[in-house]
């Protein structure tokens, strides 16, 4: 079982305030990076998809860079606001032939941003 | 509107019984994914299917089942032979074709109490 770690576990912000979050995998054998997004009482939802060494992904106020060579992703949230309180969720895809499209998963970094 | 529904929604269970978990998707995808969830852990892959007809254990496959007679549909049996079903059970799809790698969708979920 491939080892996906996430960090911090838990952060806690003033709305307005920027923020990142970690996420590490194995450096081998990379083929993708998921991060999802995870609120209250919903399904998961997709943020970003990434496959590429260097790539950085924006979906508003909401960025992901990537580094496959040392094994990390960050994502990082401008101005949060209350709406973005969730848990980030990252998942590694490993190239392994008929294993393709199977994700390892993190514990994920649960945001909580005040008012 | 396209998506994947999980029924129940909650489930409680005699120790003993077998018990089916019922995902069905019409995005048209197909692959497959049950994963389960437990306090401060992430996302564990039970079982996965990337085509009809066939399916490969996941990280966690003991005292489980699935069946792939349908592309929409993917249930999962847990077996009296599982040692702790009491979880949150999502099931998940994603379009697959050699070489790439896409977004999983999810659905809802089902909260299992076996008591």
């Amino acid at each position: 079982i491939l080892n996906v770690e996430q960090s911090p576990q838990s952060l806690h912000v003033q709305e307005g305030d920027s923020t990142n979050f970690t996420c590490s995998f194995p450096s081998s054998n990379f083929y993708a990076l998921h991060w999802y997004r995870w609120e209250t009482a919903k399904s998961p939802e997709a943020l970003f998809v990434m496959t590429l060494n260097g790539d950085e992904k924006k979906k508003g106020r909401i960025s992901a860079t990537l580094n496959t060579k040392e094994g990390y992703s960050y994502l990082y949230i401008k101005g949060s606001q209350p709406e973005d309180s969730a848990t980030y969720l990252c998942a590694f895809g490993p190239d392994r032939g008929s294993t393709l499209g199977r994700l390892y998963f993190g514990r994920g970094t649960q945001l909580t941003v005040w008012p | 509107d396209g998506g994947i529904t999980q029924s129940p929604k909650y489930l409680f269970r005699k120790e003993g019984q077998n018990v089916t978990l019922s995902c069905e998707q019409n995005l048209n995808h197909d692959a497959m994914y049950w994963y389960r969830q437990d306090p401060g852990q992430g996302l564990r892959l039970i079982y996965y299917s990337q085509i009809v007809n066939d399916f490969q254990k996941g990280d966690i496959a003991e005292g489980y089942s699935v069946s792939r007679e349908k592309k929409e549909s993917f249930p999962l049996t847990v077996t009296s032979a599982q040692k702790n079903p009491t979880a949150f059970y999502l099931c998940a799809s994603s379009r697959t074709t050699g070489g790439e790698t896409y977004e999983q969708y999810f659905g809802p979920g089902t909260r299992l109490t076996v008591t």
